[in-house]
């Protein structure tokens, strides 16, 4: 089926490793977004991109980073990985234009990501 | 800036029973709003969404919500509560397309006693 597909599912890291997340999405959608899940807290944007080749930080940036060089994908970095980024890591995209002006965010299944 | 609520961290329900989650929003111009569930392990699923027009919103799973703008709150309804309904449900405000302009609630969990 078409839509959001975040890989890997489930991680687990030693503090100050490094690794990066894939978002892919085949819906030639624009917008696309990175998402942390902690509990009692909701979603909290961590960045997010307008478009291929370009980026923003969103609520909690800091520790990440993520590149667009594709429209398809959008990554996400962990430079040195700490314990405070255990959490579940979601990407949504979502269109601009024609059917996609009007919809919501699609979100993928999420990455579980352990930093001991 | 824009922020959401959720009042009921956890709300338990019996199988066939009514259900109210609460969604109260702060934002500085008409609002886009949405309803998500989560079930354990999965990712979001758009249950509806309030961009304009009928304020009685209908949604999938029998669900309903009604934006009432006097009291800043999108009310997420159902008249009879199935076991499968057990989730989480997270309220969410802004434009999606505004980047940090959408913003989640932290969202109340679900529990349905059979």
């Amino acid at each position: 089926n078409a839509g959001v597909t975040q890989t890997p599912k489930f991680r687990v890291l030693k503090t100050g490793q490094s690794m990066t997340l894939l978002c892919a999405q085949d819906m030639n959608h624009e917008y696309m977004y990175w998402y942390r899940q902690d509990p009692g807290m909701g979603l909290r944007l961590i960045h997010y991109s307008v478009g291929e080749g370009t980026t923003a930080k969103g609520e909690v940036p800091d520790g990440y980073n993520v590149s667009r060089l594709k429209k398809q994908n959008f990554l996400l970095g962990l430079e040195s990985a700490a314990p405070s980024q255990t959490s579940v890591y979601f990407c949504a995209s979502i269109g601009m234009r024609g059917a996609g002006s009007n919809q919501p965010q699609h979100f993928g299944d999420g990455t579980r990501l352990s930093i001991l | 800036a824009q922020s959401v609520t959720q009042p009921d961290i956890h709300i338990t329900v019996s199988e066939g029973a009514s259900l109210e989650l609460r969604c109260n929003y702060s934002y500085g111009a008409t609002p886009y709003l949405f309803w998500y569930v989560q079930s354990p392990g999965q990712g979001l699923q758009l249950l509806l969404k309030y961009f304009s027009g009928d304020t009685l919103v209908q949604g999938i799973k029998g669900f309903e919500a009604e934006f009432k703008r006097s009291q800043s709150s999108f009310n997420l309804r159902k008249p009879s509560v199935h076991w499968s309904d057990a989730a989480e449900y997270f309220c969410a405000v802004g434009s999606p397309w505004g980047g940090q302009n959408f913003v989640f609630g932290p969202g109340t969990r679900l529990s349905v006693l059979p």
